[in-house]
């Protein structure tokens, strides 16, 4: 079965300072991975996703994601952090049982920007 | 355009008690889908379905129906509310897969849902 793993609850960065959050991922077959941001009451909202072709990926509001398919894990990244992007962070993956778009997801990671 | 939409954005129930959560989408996107929030376990597929007249179980479908009578419309049913149901739900609406095309979920703004 498809899964991806978030292994940090929090993640704690300066304004300014170059963020990572990392995401593992578990797949048969090709993966479509995904990150999703959701602020405070908020839905979540599309960031970016990796499904072929560079492994940088560039998304929404200056982030952008590096696919690794030797140690599957598909981090998202931020040269310069801002206090607007602390929000909760969620990596996801594509199921393709029955060929449907199933979004299997981490459990989140809160990112905290500190000014 | 709205995008998705959710009705009502909270609501209280008794356990025992039955209530619909509301989905609409203006987009004419084939694919809904619903999932629950609860902390420390991100979000989890309930049901989900590819096309009006369509529906099938996600990862949690105890406890709940839906139908897909339309293509904008996909509402989720609890018969009999539990407080193990207690939990944000999210409602989320796409193109169906295929190819390499965007296709990305929307997500409405949820429904935070309380049962005592």
């Amino acid at each position: 079965a498809q899964s991806v793993a978030q292994p940090e609850d929090q993640v704690n960065v300066a304004e300014g300072n170059p963020l990572t959050v990392k995401c593992t991922y578990s797949v048969s077959g090709n993966p479509y991975l995904f990150w999703y941001v959701q602020y405070p009451n908020r839905g979540l909202q599309f960031l970016l996703k990796y499904i072929t072709g560079d492994n940088l990926v560039k998304g929404s509001y200056g982030f952008e994601a590096e696919f690794n398919k030797s140690q599957t894990s598909f981090h998202l990244k931020k040269p310069s952090a801002l206090v607007s992007d602390s929000a909760l962070y969620f990596c996801a993956v594509r199921d393709w049982a029955g060929g449907y778009n199933k979004l299997i997801f981490g459990a989140g990671t809160r990112l905290a920007v500190h000014p | 355009n709205a995008g998705v939409t959710q009705t009502p954005k909270f609501q209280v129930l008794k356990t025992g008690q039955s209530m619909t959560l509301q989905c609409a989408q203006d987009m004419n996107h084939e694919y809904m889908s619903w999932y629950r929030q609860d902390p420390g376990m991100g979000l989890r597929l309930i049901h989900y379905s590819v096309g009006a007249g369509i529906t099938d179980q996600g990862e949690v479908p105890n406890g709940y129906n839906v139908s897909r009578s339309t293509t904008e419309d996909f509402p989720l049913r609890l018969l009999s509310a539990a407080p193990s149901q207690t939990s944000v739900y999210f409602c989320a609406s796409s193109t169906l897969p295929g190819g390499r095309e965007k296709n990305e979920q929307f997500f409405g703004p949820g429904t935070r849902l309380t049962v005592l």
